[in-house]
């Protein structure tokens, strides 16, 4: 089975800074790797996503990832933030296209606060 | 090109009563997966639905099911409700591995 791990609960951070968001994942198989926002009261927009190829992935609102196999983490990044950059983040795991069940597994989230 | 649609967007449930919840998965995605966010717990995988078929479950008592249409759309039934199902139940498809789409959640508050 695959888990994953989101150390940090809440990331404070003032606007234009830069910011890292953790996640650490576990399988014994191949997997694909996902990041997710999620705004108040609404559901999950994809960031990005690490399926196979380059291991930086280049997402949407400026931010990117890099998949790091031999530390198993998939951190989040973004130069400069901003105030709308706001809300929940999930990082997700799935297992790879070697068969079997596919769905996704969740992190328990980091709540990004971006302060003026 | 629609998007995954959920119906209703709110629902309110008194404890013991049922509660049926509808997912319209993108146009040709064959599957369908059904999240549960409670306060505090984040986002437990419930059932995924394939072809018509259950392909997995996760840790949920029997009360929680599903069923899959010959359209792909699905409905998610809670019976005997409990104050501790109040969440936003989310919905997904895909059409391959590695791509899913989410719809905005159903919020069922169970009072």
């Amino acid at each position: 089975a695959q888990s994953v791990t989101q150390l940090d609960s809440q990331v404070p951070v003032f606007e234009e800074a830069p910011v890292e968001l953790r996640c650490n994942y576990s399988s014994s198989v191949s997997v694909y790797l996902f990041w997710y926002v999620q705004y108040p009261n609404q559901g999950l927009q994809l960031l990005l996503k690490y399926l196979s190829g380059s291991t930086l992935v280049k997402g949407i609102n400026g931010f990117e990832a890099e998949f790091n196999k031999s530390q198993t983490s998939f951190h989040l990044r973004k130069p400069s933030v901003h105030i709308s950059d706001t809300a929940e983040y999930f990082c997700a795991v799935a297992r790879g296209a070697t068969g079997g069940g596919n769905k996704l597994t969740f992190g328990t989230g980091t709540q990004l606060k971006v302060e003026l | 090109e629609a998007g995954v649609t959920q119906s209703p967007t709110h629902l309110i449930k008194t404890r013991g009563q049922q509660a049926t919840l509808r997912c319209s998965p993108i146009s040709g995605h064959t599957s369908v997966y059904w999240y549960q966010q409670a306060l505090g717990l984040g986002l437990q995988f419930l059932l995924w639905y394939d072809e018509g078929e259950e392909r997995n479950r996760g840790n949920f008592p029997p009360r929680f099911s599903g069923r899959q249409f010959p359209n792909y759309s699905s409905e998610l039934n809670v019976n005997a409700l409990e104050l501790e199902d109040s969440a936003l139940y989310l919905c997904a498809s895909s059409l391959v591995v590695g791509h899913y789409t989410f719809g905005s959640g159903t919020r069922l508050t169970v009072v």
